[in-house]
């Protein structure tokens, strides 16, 4: 059982390239969420998407787009990348009134 | 809107004892949940402890325990019996029954000492 996997696990992107983060999950969970994660500072919600083909934003959603592509995967894209989104990026699931939250392993995101 | 505050950014503790990490929750709504997270210097998210609003008894998994004190708002994690590998940053989170995303509180790095 593998749980919620991301790829890449570290990227490094110059200012300007777009580039997508892929996030899947095998726990049959309907909610799936994109996190980010600043030095300092706890994790905050970028988009989340409560079931298949539905997405909503969270509290920082500027700058990225997301795809709920089917139950299993929800991907984040960065159209055009700048310096401010230098971060670790977390990609988690959840059942729809679950008690836990699952987290991927994270991917560490550096943008010159 | 909800609000997680972690006053502790660090914190130390001698192996064997018990260790307390505070948290503050702020709210209007009725019913939430609340959770704790373990992130070791590997960078993962680890599920520790979760605690219903609704909840009569203190949440208790293992030496992982809940201090709910719902007038005063705070969720405060017990550590008990610290050991070497507890050392990492930890992290309390709330949910608004309704709500599938998470809030979290800034975190509070525990260093545990030999």
């Amino acid at each position: 059982n593998a749980g919620v996997t991301q790829t890449p696990k570290f990227q490094v992107l110059k200012t300007g390239q777009s580039m997508t983060l892929q996030c899947a999950q095998d726990m049959n969970h309907n909610s799936m969420y994109w996190y980010r994660q600043d030095p300092g500072m706890g994790l905050r919600l970028i988009y989340y998407s409560a079931s298949e083909g539905t997405t909503d934003k969270g509290e920082v959603p500027n700058g990225y787009n997301v795809s709920r592509l089917n139950k299993r995967e929800f991907s984040l894209r960065l159209e055009s990348a700048a310096p401010s989104q230098t971060s670790v990026y977390f990609c988690a699931s959840s059942i729809a009134s679950g008690r836990a939250t699952y987290f991927g392993p994270g991917t560490r995101l550096t943008v010159l | 809107a909800q609000k997680i505050t972690q006053t502790q950014p660090g914190m130390f503790v001698q192996e064997k004892e018990a260790v307390t990490l505070d948290c503050t929750y702020d709210t209007s709504d009725p019913s939430y949940g609340l959770f704790w997270y373990k992130q070791p210097s590997s960078g993962e998210m680890i599920f520790l402890i979760y605690q219903g609003s609704y909840d009569q008894q203190n949440a208790t998994e293992g030496r992982y325990s809940l201090n709910f004190q719902k007038a005063r708002k705070s969720a405060n994690l017990v550590i008990s019996a610290s050991q070497l590998g507890d050392s990492a940053m930890y992290f309390c989170a709330m949910r608004l029954t309704g709500r599938r995303a998470l809030t979290f509180g800034s975190g509070t790095r525990l260093q545990v000492q030999p």
